[in-house]
């Protein structure tokens, strides 16, 4: 089956710690993208990727890092950095193509204590 | 930069109820507009989109959004809706060529039987 993965569902670390989310998709889309999703305030983009080795900042970049070495994989990592880690967080991946929807992952649900 | 706002964040129906999710976007030049479903525990799917021609678009489950262009909107609305539809529901736009999608707040429905 083609789509999107993410893992862990769930993931548990301890303040000051950084963590890497994975996102592997089989899709063959150009396009990655992470959202943090919080509670009413809906889908903010982080990072995305156009092409391998390419990757630009979205609206709340701080605190976060990402790679893109292969097509299929684009991990995030949480660090330090970032005040407020504990949040859902979802990849997606899209063709290249204006209007063309983008496909989304089950998400990681991380939280820092 | 373009935005979304999506007025309505919580809304509680009964079953066979009329829904409409209202959705306004702030670019003025050719969009592509999404609505995308969140079911509990599952992961964002596409419920619709408009590209281009007809602005009454119909999608999954019975809903339909309409583009009306002088009003930057594209509000969603199913005539009777179901407890199955409870859901947590973004609008998404993408514009000026762009095809990374931005999300408004989301609007989290509950459907009573």
């Amino acid at each position: 089956d083609g789509g999107i993965t993410q893992s862990p569902k769930y993931l548990f670390r301890k303040e000051g710690q950084n963590v890497t989310l994975s996102c592997e998709q089989n899709l063959n889309h150009d396009a990655m993208y992470w959202y943090r999703q919080d509670p009413g305030q809906g889908l903010r983009l982080i990072y995305y990727s156009q092409i391998v080795n390419d990757f630009q900042k979205g609206d709340i970049a701080e605190g976060y890092s990402v790679s893109r070495e292969k097509k299929e994989s684009f991990p995030l990592t949480v660090t330090s950095a970032q005040k407020n880690p504990t949040a859902f967080y979802l990849c997606a991946s899209s063709p290249r193509t204006f209007g063309t929807e983008a496909f989304f992952g089950q998400g990681t649900r991380l939280t820092v204590v | 930069a373009q935005s979304v706002s999506q007025h309505n964040h919580h809304v509680i129906l009964s079953e066979a109820a009329s829904l409409e999710l209202g959705c306004n976007y702030s670019y003025g030049g050719t969009v592509n507009l999404f609505w995308y479903v969140q079911y509990p525990g599952q992961h964002l799917q596409l419920l619709l989109k408009y590209f281009s021609g007809d602005p009454l678009v119909k999608g999954i489950k019975g809903f339909e959004a309409e583009f009306i262009k002088s009003k930057f909107s594209f509000n969603l609305r199913k005539p009777s809706v179901q407890w199955s539809d409870t859901a947590e529901y973004f609008c998404a736009v993408m514009s000026g060529g762009s095809y990374i999608p931005t999300f408004g707040r989301g609007t989290s429905l509950i459907v009573h039987p």
